[in-house]
């Protein structure tokens, strides 16, 4: 399985910063994903990160808010922009390889805004 | 569309003994993958199991093993000899054949009882 990781770990921002969100794999993968986990709450799909074009959003969510980017096979960037305290989660990337429909998942960012 | 239900929020188990945990599910789709996910305190989602829905046999990986009853739309997991190590959220999953998104339950907190 893909081994993957996410930088920052964590990080304390303040209202009305943004955050960007690295996330790197170890080797080239088809379909990269960004989720949202609010505190003691499931995984919420972001977007679908698709390399050489614009990311596609689920509904609920927007590109002014989440620019995400994915230059390559094995990275991406999403940015959570204009924070606000309820923005406060943990931001986790997930990677598909092959055909498998099995996803791996980063060690994910927790995002604290004050 | 799909939803995923986890109607336990939280299960306790003694060590050495065995456990089952809950999972439903609603689809119009036929063809299918659900999937139970593990997430310890340090935050890291990690595969458990895989279970294709064209497959009748039930998927099995070592102490974990899937009761999928298809025409109910249920996908329960079974842990057996539990381990203080199985301690974590227990999320599953189903992603539709050809779209790669996972739709994951609220999650479930089991606790494993020296």
């Amino acid at each position: 399985s893909a081994v993957i990781s996410q930088k920052p770990s964590r990080d304390i921002c303040q209202r009305g910063t943004s955050l960007t969100i690295q996330c790197q794999v170890d080797s080239q993968v088809t379909m990269m994903f960004w989720y949202r986990q609010q505190p003691g709450q499931s995984l919420t799909l972001i977007a679908t990160a698709n390399q050489g074009s614009e990311a596609t959003y689920e509904s609920g969510f927007v590109i002014d808010k989440f620019p995400i980017s994915r230059p390559n096979l094995t990275f991406s960037t999403l940015t959570v922009s204009n924070l606000s305290p309820e923005d406060s989660s943990i931001y986790l990337c997930s990677v598909v390889q092959g055909v498998s429909y099995e996803q791996y998942f980063g060690p994910g960012t927790r995002l604290t805004v004050t | 569309a799909q939803t995923v239900t986890q109607s336990q929020p939280e299960m306790s188990v003694q060590e050495a003994e065995t456990v089952t945990l809950s999972c439903t599910y609603d689809t119009s789709e036929s063809d299918y993958y659900l999937f139970w996910y593990k997430q310890p305190p340090s935050r890291q989602m990690i595969l458990v199991i895989r279970q294709e829905a064209y497959k009748q046999q039930n998927a099995t990986e070592n102490r974990f093993s899937v009761n999928f009853q298809k025409a109910a739309k249920s996908f329960s997991l079974k842990i057996s000899d539990s381990q203080l190590g199985d301690a974590a959220m227990y999320f599953c999953a189903y992603s539709t054949s050809g779209t790669y998104k996972y739709i994951f339950g609220t999650g479930t907190r089991l606790k494993v009882l020296a």
